[in-house]
């Protein structure tokens, strides 16, 4: 079973500019979430899709990220603009379900900010 | 009420040693306790998971001891080894919470031989 995808896997960018990472999840889970990394601390939810729609998207910083779901398969994170602080892992991750089980991470999205 | 608490930061064990990485929390709604496995410039890596209506849950050489009126939750690596150096993660969530992992901070594991 091929695990999840994500894109690309390094990113430096300048504050104030745009970046967008891709995740494709593995096949036939419906369930996608987005957590961000900052080094030294646990991952901590972004947004979770439904298919295609959001579950849950309470902490996501909506000013300067949005997230999209085409087709309830791949998704994509954007940042415009992006802040300093923003400089961590993206991590990707998908289940079949809403469910606790069978949560399977990507190797994530290294961005650097400077 | 939504936070997970770890300790240590990190942990230096010696190889065929125990290492023992601790967890509390304050959200009596958690009803899900995983530990995961990073490997640098790897993904979580689901580990071993335990329900509060158990108190012990083993595989292999690792084991999750939870109290539930502590409202705390350990993870036991026996006989540790140089492949276990790696950073773990405690987890809680919560039934009716969508699937949401709340992460503690880590713990930073190396295993000398």
């Amino acid at each position: 079973e091929a695990g999840v995808a994500q894109s690309p896997r390094y990113k430096i960018i300048e504050k104030r500019q745009s970046v967008a990472f891709w995740c494709n999840p593995i096949s036939g889970h419906a369930t996608l979430y987005w957590y961000q990394q900052i080094l030294g601390q646990g991952p901590k939810l972004l947004i979770q899709f439904q298919n295609n729609g959001v579950v849950d998207d309470s902490q996501l910083p909506k000013d300067r990220f949005s997230a999209e779901r085409l087709k309830g398969v791949d998704s994509t994170l954007k940042i415009q603009p992006a802040k300093l602080e923003d400089s961590a892992v993206y991590l990707c991750a998908s289940s079949p379900t809403a469910g606790r089980y069978g949560y399977t991470f990507g190797s994530g999205t290294r961005l650097t900010v400077v | 009420q939504q936070q997970v608490k770890q300790s240590p930061q990190s942990l230096i064990v010696q190889k065929g040693g125990i290492s023992i990485i601790n967890c509390a929390y304050e959200n009596t709604a958690f009803d899900y306790f995983p530990w995961y496995q990073q490997f640098p410039g790897k993904g979580p890596a689901l580990l071993i998971a335990i329900r509060p209506d158990v108190s012990e849950k083993k595989e292999g050489r690792f084991t999750i001891s939870f109290n539930k009126s502590a409202k705390q939750f350990s993870l036991h690596i026996m006989d540790s080894q140089p492949g276990d150096s790696a950073t773990y993660f405690c987890a809680a969530s919560r039934a009716g919470g969508g699937n949401k992992l709340t992460f503690g901070t880590g713990t930073q594991l190396k295993v000398e031989l």
